[in-house]
């Protein structure tokens, strides 16, 4: 089966950084994906990590441990517009491209 | 990425009822899903729509329930049969990207209420 935990809410200031954590149990790995999902609106690709370290894409960097089951997302120089779910995302094997997703976690950025 | 649409885009409907809910994308894509996701709370794969085959269906979820049509690579259907309060929802389609990392690209989602 499948276990992914990350927390439920997490509020932080404008230009400030936030970390999500999140961690995982899965029946086997072939990645782990972060979303972006705005209130109504369907989720939207952010990262993907399938070896260890740190991957970095303008504000928005991931990080992965395999033998940790440990992943983060750090968001810097919050903006407003990222108050958003942040979901979290395994992908346990390389043959079906499913994905198992975490509840997410709700960020709200305060000015 | 793909461009994906679904119709309806939201829709109430009596209990016992059934809907159709239609996802098209503008390429041919291999790999179609299925999501709901139930208010407040995260996403959960029904199914994967297979094309030329029956679609496979996840733990909890049946084809009488929810049956899925394929009938090529850019075109797929989610009926939600015999409905209930029970399934109000988001349902969501989603297609694999073909880079390298074959992340997933969703549809804009199908808000049903069910009374």
């Amino acid at each position: 089966g499948q276990n992914i935990d990350q927390p439920t809410e997490m509020t932080a200031t404008e230009g400030a950084i936030v970390q999500i954590n999140c961690t995982y149990q899965t029946s086997g790995f072939n990645g782990l994906f972060w979303y972006q999902q705005h209130a109504g609106e369907a989720p939207t690709f952010l990262s993907y990590n399938v070896l260890d370290g740190l991957e970095e894409k303008g504000r928005f960097s991931s990080f992965l441990s395999r033998s940790k089951g440990y992943s983060y997302l750090l968001l810097k120089e919050l903006q407003m517009k990222d108050s958003a779910s942040y979901l979290c995302a395994v992908r346990g094997s390389s043959n079906d491209y499913k994905l198992s997703f975490g509840a997410g976690t709700t960020v709200t950025v305060r000015a | 990425s793909a461009v994906i649409s679904q119709k309806p885009s939201r829709d109430i409907c009596q209990r016992g009822t059934s809907l159709t809910i239609q996802c098209q994308v503008d390429s041919q894509v291999t790999m179609m899903f299925w999501y709901r996701q139930q208010p407040g709370q995260s996403l959960t794969l029904i199914a994967t729509a297979n094309q030329g085959s029956e679609a496979t269906y996840e733990s909890g979820f049946v084809i009488d329930k929810f049956p899925i049509s394929r009938p090529n690579l850019t075109f797929s259907t989610l009926t939600v049969s015999n409905m209930s309060p029970e399934d109000s929802s988001i349902y969501l389609c989603s297609v694999s990207g073909t880079g390298a990392t074959y992340e997933q690209y969703f549809g804009p989602g199908t808000r049903l209420t069910v009374t």
